[in-house]
């Protein structure tokens, strides 16, 4: 299972370090992922990471201020969120990322955590 | 990026009811579209991926179809617990996008 920590209120500008703490599969064999929803709304990808750390891809609206990152030894995913904007504010969910085939793989994301809602406002 | 469009973007109907919610891409995504089924308060549930190959565990009334642009996901008798929102989500290319949701409620 995946269970993500570390959200609350915090003002513009500002920043907060969310953790997703990985059980019951081997974590270090995975891209792990970050995925938020504003409330009602739907579902953007934030970020990914690939097995032993060396790559990372975020999405536009966030690269220069989010940094993703990993540590296999804990079994666990991280996202460091500083200059933090409203637009911001939402529930941020860790996933699994299943990857399969050749050249241009096929991948999904089979495993969810609960979620952790990060709040952005004075 | 590659923009996703669902329609419709809500839908009721009653148990036992074949439904079918429609996917389309921006551009040619070949097979690489997944869907997933959330409930309110609830991560996202893996359903299909590559199109229509269906997750170990989800009931064979859903099916998937579809190539290119254009694709489809078909619940062939609802149940009462797939009263849900169900997004689909290409994999082609970072960064991967999502569609908007179809809210499927009850009639």
């Amino acid at each position: 299972q995946l269970v993500e920590s570390g959200g609350g209120l915090v003002q513009p500008g500002g920043s907060l370090r969310l953790s997703c703490a990985a059980s019951g599969f081997n974590f270090s064999y995975y891209w792990m992922t970050w995925v938020r929803q504003v409330p009602g709304k739907g579902l953007e990808w934030v970020a990914k990471l690939n097995q032993d750390g060396s790559e990372k891809y975020y999405v536009d609206s966030v690269r220069g201020r989010f940094t993703i990152s990993r540590d296999n030894a804990k079994n666990s995913l991280y996202l460091q969120m500083n200059s933090l904007r409203a637009e911001d504010t939402a529930v941020y969910y860790c996933a699994r990322r299943i990857t399969f085939g050749g050249a241009h793989p096929y991948w999904y994301f089979d495993l969810w955590g609960r979620g952790t809602l990060v709040t952005v406002s004075s | 990026d590659i923009q996703m469009t669902q329609s419709p973007s809500s839908l009721s109907a009653s148990v036992g009811d074949r439904v079918t919610i429609t996917c389309r891409a921006s551009q040619s995504i070949s097979t690489y579209l997944n869907w997933y089924q959330q409930k309110p308060g609830k991560a996202p549930n893996f359903l299909i991926y590559a199109a229509s190959s269906l997750q170990s565990g989800v009931p064979s009334r859903f099916s998937g179809t579809g190539s290119g642009t254009d694709f489809t996901l078909t619940i062939s008798s609802l149940q009462p617990e797939d009263f849900a929102t169900y997004y689909c989500q290409q994999s082609y290319s970072t960064p991967p996008t999502f569609g908007q949701g179809t809210r499927l409620e009850i009639k």
